[in-house]
């Protein structure tokens, strides 16, 4: 079984403040997708990262895939509490399939006024 | 446009009895997903539809565990006498059919789970 560990659990900062959030695994990924999932809902997708070294911007948030696909990160820049929410990052194993995403532990941030 | 709807939202049964749980996908959507996530945490992988293929159940925790899904749609998750240790959310998401690797791999799109309570 795949493990996809991320760091660090939780996270409390407040607003303006910047934090990066990691993905990691010993595993090669395919691809890797990050989803932000607020309280009574399902996770919603933000981005996908294919390439080894690939660099992502999202309006105030960068995701970053590392040169050999086995991590990843997210930073956030001027953190407000819109961005709080479970921070899960997922990766598909297998090239040609997306039949069994693997989701990562989760990092949970809560950014306050 | 309408998205994943799960039923019930919320469902509380006693320990020994049997629960269903619905999954409306989105219309189009072939491939259909099972996870369940517990106490916030990271999601746990149960089973897998698409199209006609059979279905990926490697993910289910034990036979008490089974899922359909009729007429490549609605899919409905059973658990058989629960157990206090099955209580957790229970999330649906579809896909496009998967077209290939990389940057086409489709999103899934989640419903907001069933949250189910054993008591």
């Amino acid at each position: 079984t795949q493990l996809l560990e991320q760091s660090p659990q939780f996270l409390s900062i407040q607003e303006g403040e910047n934090l990066t959030v990691y993905c990691n695994s010993s595993s090669v990924f395919s691809s890797l997708q990050w989803y932000r999932q607020e309280p009574g809902e399902g996770p919603v997708l933000l981005v996908t990262v294919v390439t080894g070294g690939e660099v992502k911007k999202l309006k105030r948030l960068t995701f970053q895939f590392g040169d050999a696909r086995k991590d990843s990160s997210l930073h956030i820049t001027a953190a407000q509490p819109g961005d709080t929410g479970l921070y899960l990052c997922a990766g598909d194993w297998h090239a040609g399939t997306a039949s069994k995403l693997t989701f990562g532990t989760g990092t949970r941030l809560q950014v306050t006024l | 446009g309408a998205g994943v709807s799960q039923s019930p939202s919320n469902k509380v049964t006693e320990k020994g009895k049997d629960v269903e749980l619905r999954c409306d996908p989105i219309s189009g959507h072939t491939a259909l997903y099972w996870y369940r996530q517990s106490l916030g945490q990271g999601l746990e992988f149960l089973i897998y539809f698409q199209g006609n293929s059979a279905p990926d159940k490697s993910g289910l925790p034990s036979d008490r565990f089974s899922a359909e899904r009729t007429g490549g749609s609605v899919s409905t998750l059973t658990i058989q006498r629960t157990q206090q240790e099955d209580s957790a959310v229970y999330l649906c998401a579809s896909s496009l059919e998967f077209v290939g690797s990389g940057s086409n791999n489709s999103p899934l799109h989640f419903g907001n789970g069933t949250r189910l309570t054993v008591t």
